[in-house]
């Protein structure tokens, strides 16, 4: 069964550095997100993205964040600057469409990478 | 603002019947979704209602009222593995992000 991968499972950075988190989502899907959780909290939104493009991003998303697919399989997430407060768990989730009535718009989420910002 | 609420913690013995409720106070709905998510891991997806009605998937099953804003998850037969986390999302328009309830913690004992 086809399904997201993350890379890598587990980063610890210094508070400052640049950090790039991999996303591989499920090959025919065309909408991707990034959420996070910190722990012991709920799972939150960060940003979506369709046809090249940011199609909704959320109040987190600040500045400091990208995200780009540089590559026909690829879903990245840059964080430019970390910060102590950036230490969560990053999923990625893919669907296919997300068309309203259809169990194709379900998003289905990778494993995670847990970010440590020391 | 938007608005999710789930019990926190839930506990059932195993071949038990179990039902997690979800409220959403939303300005939007374009989908309710369950996902199950055990300590560490991934959510996964365990159902979808847009329509009110009752939706079953084997042991599980989950029900929508969208005019009083409320869901339920129905587990059955309980089992040990079924211990983990129960996430209500809701998404506001078709092709939005997923807005998530803080999720009940389901124990399951033998």
């Amino acid at each position: 069964e086809p399904e997201v991968t993350q890379t890598p499972s587990h980063q610890v950075t210094q508070m400052g550095q640049e950090v790039i988190l991999r996303c591989v989502p499920i090959s025919n899907h065309l909408y991707f997100y990034w959420y996070r959780q910190i722990l012991g909290q709920k799972v939150e939104f960060l940003v979506s993205f369709y046809n090249n493009e940011i199609s909704e991003k959320s109040e987190i998303f600040d500045d400091q964040f990208s995200v780009e697919r540089p590559d026909g399989s690829n879903f990245t997430l840059k964080i430019r600057s970390t910060k102590l407060e950036d230490s969560a768990m990053y999923f990625c989730a893919s669907s296919e469409r997300p068309s309203s009535g259809s169990a194709r718009e379900t998003q289905y989420f990778g494993p995670g990478t847990r970010l440590l910002v020391l | 603002g938007q608005n999710i609420d789930q019990p926190t913690e839930m506990t059932a013995t195993e071949g038990a019947i179990v039902q997690i409720n979800c409220t959403y106070q939303t300005s939007g709905f374009n989908g309710l979704f369950w996902y199950q998510q055990h300590a560490g891991e991934a959510p996964t997806f365990l159902s979808y209602n847009v329509l009110d009605g009752l939706e079953e998937k084997g042991r599980f099953s989950s029900f929508l009222s969208r005019s009083k804003g409320y869901s339920y998850l129905l587990l059955k037969e309980l089992q040990m593995k079924d211990s983990a986390s129960y996430l209500c999302a809701v998404r506001l328009e078709a092709g939005t992000a997923l807005i998530f309830g803080k999720g009940t913690t389901l124990s399951v004992s033998s």
